[in-house]
């Protein structure tokens, strides 16, 4: 059966530091990948998505970045982080478009 | 590019009773994917229901129901018999067909709160 793992599920990190979010898949091959930001009691966000191993989209200018090192791996990294980079962020697949199945999140927060 | 929007913010309804919760997307596509997701307070995504472009039929799931308005590019969500279960954000949203595009795009969301 298919799975998504993300972690860590809480982090608080200062002003400057560097984040990375990992998110890997398991029970399917060459899904696309998402990873959105969710503030307080809105929507999604779609930060970037990747059709293909090495293949990212950015939909929005920040101080984000993503990288797909491999077939079913999504990271989510910064240099610095700033205190608007605080959020919800979701990290999900799906398979030509269909249903998307998404982690169960992290919060983070940066102080 | 593809848009998205939910121009409810906040609903609610009483228990047993039923409630419509509207979507209207921009898109020239002719072949696309709509769904519904809840978010309850987990903030756990869980999908409500899938209408494929291509099918006239509209979509049912059970108590969940949606009316697919192709050429008003408007896709609502009827929840029949609401439960104090169904309190929770939905999501409206939108992908292309086969994501070779990659896109699925959300709505703002609509928080529903359920009243006994």
């Amino acid at each position: 059966s298919q799975t998504i793992h993300q972690w860590p599920a809480t982090l608080v990190q200062p002003v400057g530091s560097p984040l990375s979010l990992e998110c890997t898949v398991e029970g399917t091959s060459n899904p696309n990948l998402y990873w959105y930001r969710q503030a307080a009691g809105r929507g999604l966000q779609l930060l970037f998505y990747s059709v293909g191993i090495g293949q990212i989209s950015s939909e929005v200018p920040q101080n984000l970045s993503a990288s797909r090192p491999q077939d079913r791996q999504f990271i989510l990294s910064s240099k610095k982080l700033l205190l608007s980079d605080s959020g919800f962020y979701l990290c999900a697949w799906s398979y030509r478009g269909g249903k998307a199945f998404f982690g169960q999140g992290t919060r983070l927060t940066v102080v | 590019a593809q848009t998205v929007t939910q121009s409810q913010p906040e609903m609610s309804v009483q228990e047993a009773e039923t409630v419509t919760l509207s979507c209207t997307y921009d898109t020239s596509e002719n072949n696309y994917y709509l769904f519904w997701y809840k978010q309850p307070p987990s903030r756990q995504m869980i999908l409500v229901i899938r209408q494929e472009a291509y099918k006239q039929q509209n979509a049912t799931e059970n108590r969940f129901s949606v009316n697919f308005q192709k050429a008003a590019k408007s896709f609502s969500l009827k929840i029949s018999d609401s439960q104090l279960g169904d309190t929770a954000m939905y999501f409206c949203a939108f992908s292309d067909y086969g994501g070779s595009q990659g896109n699925l795009i959300f709505g703002k969301g609509t928080k529903l709160s359920v009243k006994p």
